[in-house]
């Protein structure tokens, strides 16, 4: 069965606090992705990784950056946590081959305070 | 500027009826539409998905409908289910190894 695993469910960090938000898959997919998840702005991109060692920036990659060393594991970091990066935060995988859909994970809501 | 709008950020229906959830894109580069279901607290999980050479798609209770001349994709649920109250994402994907592009999500009510 096709799994994607998110390190936390809730977080709760400080203001300027750096954060390490983990991801890992284990059905060998090629591509994987970071999204946020906010009330009434659907889901944005923040960045994603078509291989290992490579990274690309989404619609909202400030103050986030991210690292791909293993190909079943993506990390997001923000590297100095703000009260705006209080969201919920889902990763993703998919195939490399066209039109297949992406997995989730079940998500890590974080809040900075 | 969004290529993927839900315009209604909210829909309730009486258990039993009918429930369409519409989609507008600008893109007409997409070749593929997907829909995802969302629970609280927890990640989104893939429901349907449509090629754009095709105008229908069914499975069980879901049926996706694409209207490639008005840019528009709706999700019929038929009969509803309080099981389906969530929220639904529309989803592209274009040619080439490009990220999905999701709406804003519309919030499904199901009311027994």
């Amino acid at each position: 069965d096709v799994k994607v695993t998110q390190s936390s469910r809730y977080l709760v960090k400080r203001t300027g606090e750096k954060v390490f938000l983990e991801c890992v898959q284990d059905m060998d997919h090629e591509n994987m992705f970071w999204y946020r998840q906010d009330p009434g702005l659907g889901l944005r991109l923040i960045y994603f990784s078509y291989d290992v060692k490579m990274k690309e920036k989404g619609d909202i990659p400030e103050g986030y950056s991210v690292s791909r060393e293993k190909k079943e594991r993506f990390s997001l970091i923000l590297e100095s946590a703000s009260t705006n990066q209080t969201s919920m935060y889902l990763c993703a995988s998919s195939l490399t081959s066209h039109n297949t859909e992406a997995f989730f994970g079940q998500g890590t809501r974080l809040t900075v305070v | 500027d969004q290529q993927v709008k839900q315009n209604s950020p909210s829909l309730s229906v009486q258990e039993g009826r009918i429930s369409i959830l519409n989609c507008d894109y600008t893109n007409s580069m997409f070749d593929y539409f997907l829909w995802y279901k969302k629970y609280p607290a927890e990640g989104p999980t893939f429901l349907i998905s449509i090629s754009s050479i095709k105008d229908k798609n069914e499975d069980g209770r879901f049926t996706v409908f694409l209207n490639k001349s008005a840019k528009h994709l709706s999700l019929h649920i038929v009969p509803s289910q309080p099981g389906d109250s969530a929220v639904y994402f529309c989803a592209e994907l274009n040619s080439g190894n490009t990220p999905l592009v999701f709406g804003k999500g519309t919030r499904l009510s199901v009311i027994a």
